[in-house]
């Protein structure tokens, strides 16, 4: 069965300042996706990022990275030169080889300070 | 482009009660599915329909029902609500396997 373990259930940063947040996953797939979303306080779920299990290169959107390393089964978010309206609750997700199953972690809540 | 539309926003039932969430998309996706979500668990899958007259269990199946009529449809009834159906419900759609999801607003839902 497939599993996202988040280990950090908070985690505050400088504005301005990098972060990283985790995700490993496991899976005896040989297809995969990985996915991040951000959860505002106001509820939404909104789509961050998306990383293929066969993408040679790290995803990129914007000020969101995907540190993809499979070996070690991780799949970490950066977010760069981090906003006050990065505050929120962050999502690792993963979909199966035949994407029925999509299954998500318990979340890191990131507070970004001034 | 509406996307994802889920009704109502909030709902208080009693116990013992039944009801329907409503979910419609827009965007003539093949999947859609339900998670609620709880506190610390992230989100768990309760049901779910690659395409317009198929459905499947997800993790928490029990005590809902959904069925997929039309592919902009996909409503969940609860039915006979219990306090530990409290809740945040999410309604979200997909194009085909491979994408991610698109998301409702959400329902909370307070059972007492």
């Amino acid at each position: 069965a497939q599993k996202i373990t988040q280990t950090q259930p908070g985690m505050f940063v400088q504005e301005k300042e990098a972060v990283t947040l985790d995700c490993t996953y496991d899976t005896s797939d040989p297809s995969y996706g990985l996915f991040w979303y951000k959860q505002p306080s106001s509820g939404e779920m909104i789509f961050l990022i998306y990383q293929g299990s066969y993408d040679q290169q790290n995803a990129t959107e914007g000020r969101y990275s995907l540190n993809f390393q499979k070996a070690r089964k991780s799949a970490n978010l950066v977010i760069s030169a981090s906003q006050l309206g990065d505050s929120a609750m962050y999502f690792c997700a993963m979909r199966d080889n035949y994407g029925q199953n999509f299954v998500f972690g318990p979340g890191t809540r990131l507070s970004v300070l001034p | 482009n509406a996307g994802v539309t889920q009704t109502p926003k909030f709902q208080v039932l009693k116990t013992g009660q039944s009801m329907t969430l409503q979910c419609a998309q827009d965007m003539n996706h093949e999947y859609m599915s339900w998670y609620r979500q709880d506190p610390g668990m992230g989100l768990r899958l309760i049901h779910y329909s690659v395409g317009a007259g198929i459905t499947d269990q997800g993790e928490v199946p029990n005590g809902y029902n959904v069925s997929r009529s039309t592919t902009e449809d996909f409503p969940l009834r609860l039915l006979s609500a219990a306090p530990s159906q409290t809740s945040v419900y999410f309604c979200a759609s997909r194009r085909q396997q491979y994408y991610g999801y698109t998301f409702g607003s959400g329902t909370r839902l307070t059972v007492v």
